[in-house]
């Protein structure tokens, strides 16, 4: 079945710092892949998406990039705020008809 | 405002009481979900609802059943819960069941089973 593995958090920058956040995959077919963010008490919402190899998604200055030969989507961001703290949350949907499945979600923590 | 509203935002019950959680959107979403999201575990998916239609069903215990009346509106029914039922419940919907479909989720209701 399909899978996401994400790195385990929580990872703890200092503002301005860089992030990466590793995220690799197992999956049917051709997946679409997401990124999730939640704040804190808030859902999940949508950070950003890829659907077809080397598509690079970006949003609020993150951006993950759909690699099919390492079946991974780092989501990278240059400068972090401390408005960032969330948990972060990869997901894939393949196209043979199966649900979003979701990684185990890694918590960022940004100090000033 | 996500488009999807859940109430109550927390909930405390005995394990005897009955309560309801709900869910509303109106973004004219064909699929709704239910997610538990406990500490440190993954997300889970519970329920799935497509066109009023419950298209999945993961092996959830019998004291959580769903209602889906209408395409805008996804309940869930809690009785004889267990501590360990206590986690964040988040709702969630989306254009379609399968395919690239983005979910868009509520804020959660955050239960507490004493």
């Amino acid at each position: 079945g399909d899978s996401v593995t994400q790195m385990e958090g929580p990872v703890t920058l200092s503002e301005e710092a860089f992030l990466t956040i590793n995220c690799t995959y197992t999956a049917t077919g051709y997946p679409s892949l997401f990124w999730y963010v939640q704040y804190p008490g808030e859902g999940l919402q949508l950070l950003l998406k890829a659907t077809k190899a080397d598509d690079k998604g970006s949003n609020k200055g993150f951006e993950a990039t759909y690699r099919k030969e390492t079946t991974s989507f780092h989501l990278e961001k240059g400068s972090v705020q401390v408005s960032d703290s969330a948990v972060y949350f990869c997901a894939l949907i393949d196209n043979a008809g199966n649900m979003l499945t979701f990684g185990g979600g890694t918590r960022l923590m940004v100090k000033p | 405002e996500t488009g999807v509203t859940q109430t109550p935002r927390h909930l405390v019950m005995g394990m005897t009481n009955k309560k309801s959680l709900k869910c509303e959107q109106h973004l004219g979403h064909n699929a709704m979900y239910w997610y538990k999201q406990s500490a440190k575990k993954p997300l889970e998916l519970m329920f799935v609802y497509s066109l009023e239609e419950r298209v999945e069903n993961n092996s959830v215990p019998s004291r959580f059943s769903p209602e889906c009346p209408n395409s805008s509106h996804l309940f869930l029914h809690l009785h004889t819960l267990q501590p360990e039922d206590s986690a964040l419940y988040l709702c969630a919907s989306s254009q379609e069941v399968t395919g690239a479909n983005v979910l868009t989720f509520g804020a959660g209701s955050r239960l507490t089973v004493l």
